[in-house]
């Protein structure tokens, strides 16, 4: 069975301070794909990453980036200077290659303070 | 700017009502997809359809029905409507080939007194 463990429930920091955020996912299939949403207060989830299994390589994009170890089966999300526009949930997600199906963490509540 | 709509932001029912959730996206996507969002659960699958009048139950899609009649639009149906169904629901959508991302909907809040 697939599984995707978020286990910070909610973390605090103040503006400017470097955050990372945990993901860890199970699954024996050899080709998958994970991926970072961010949902703030308007509810809607925006996407901001997609990773297959077979592409290792650490991703930056402006103050994101992601730490992909398929080692340890983790998939983790650095936000660098945090803003407090960054205050959201953030949900890391699985999804099987041939398969319809995607399987999401529970999110984590990231609160940025001024 | 492509876009998926939800009927209603906010929906407030009564317990044994039958209760109509529409969900469409302007995109030709043929997957759509329902979900469940609650606290401390994340998002839970309810259905999804990969072609019009094709569904296929999710993780907790007792209480629930979908229809498909129409490739944009993806109906989620309460029949009677209880209590523990107080809740987001969000409905998403992505292209069967190109799957880079789901594109999801506002969800709607539903409260059932």
């Amino acid at each position: 069975a697939q599984k995707v463990t978020q286990a910070q429930t909610e973390i605090s920091v103040v503006e400017k301070e470097d955050v990372t955020l945990d993901c860890v996912y199970e699954t024996r299939d050899t080709t998958y794909y994970l991926f970072w949403y961010k949902q703030p207060p308007s509810g809607e989830l925006v996407f901001l990453i997609r990773r297959n299994s077979f592409d290792e390589q650490n991703e930056i994009s402006g103050r994101y980036s992601w730490n992909f170890q398929k080692s340890t089966s983790s998939f983790n999300f650095t936000i660098t200077a945090s803003q407090v526009v960054d205050s959201a949930v953030y949900f890391c997600a699985l999804s099987i290659s041939g398969t319809y199906k995607y399987i999401f963490g529970t999110g984590t509540r990231l609160k940025v303070l001024a | 700017d492509v876009k998926v709509t939800q009927s209603s932001r906010y929906l407030v029912k009564r317990t044994g009502e039958k209760v109509f959730l529409e969900c469409v996206q302007d995109m030709d996507h043929e997957n759509m997809f329902w979900y469940r969002q609650d606290p401390g659960l994340g998002l839970r699958l309810i259905y999804f359809s990969y072609d019009v009048k094709m569904k296929e139950k999710g993780d907790i899609p007792e209480g629930y029905s979908v229809s498909r009649e129409k490739k944009e639009r993806f109906s989620l149906i309460l029949e009677s409507a209880s209590t523990n169904q107080t809740s987001m629901y969000l409905c998403a959508s992505i292209h069967r080939v190109f799957r880079n991302e789901q594109f999801f909907g506002p969800g709607t809040r539903l409260t059932v007194l």
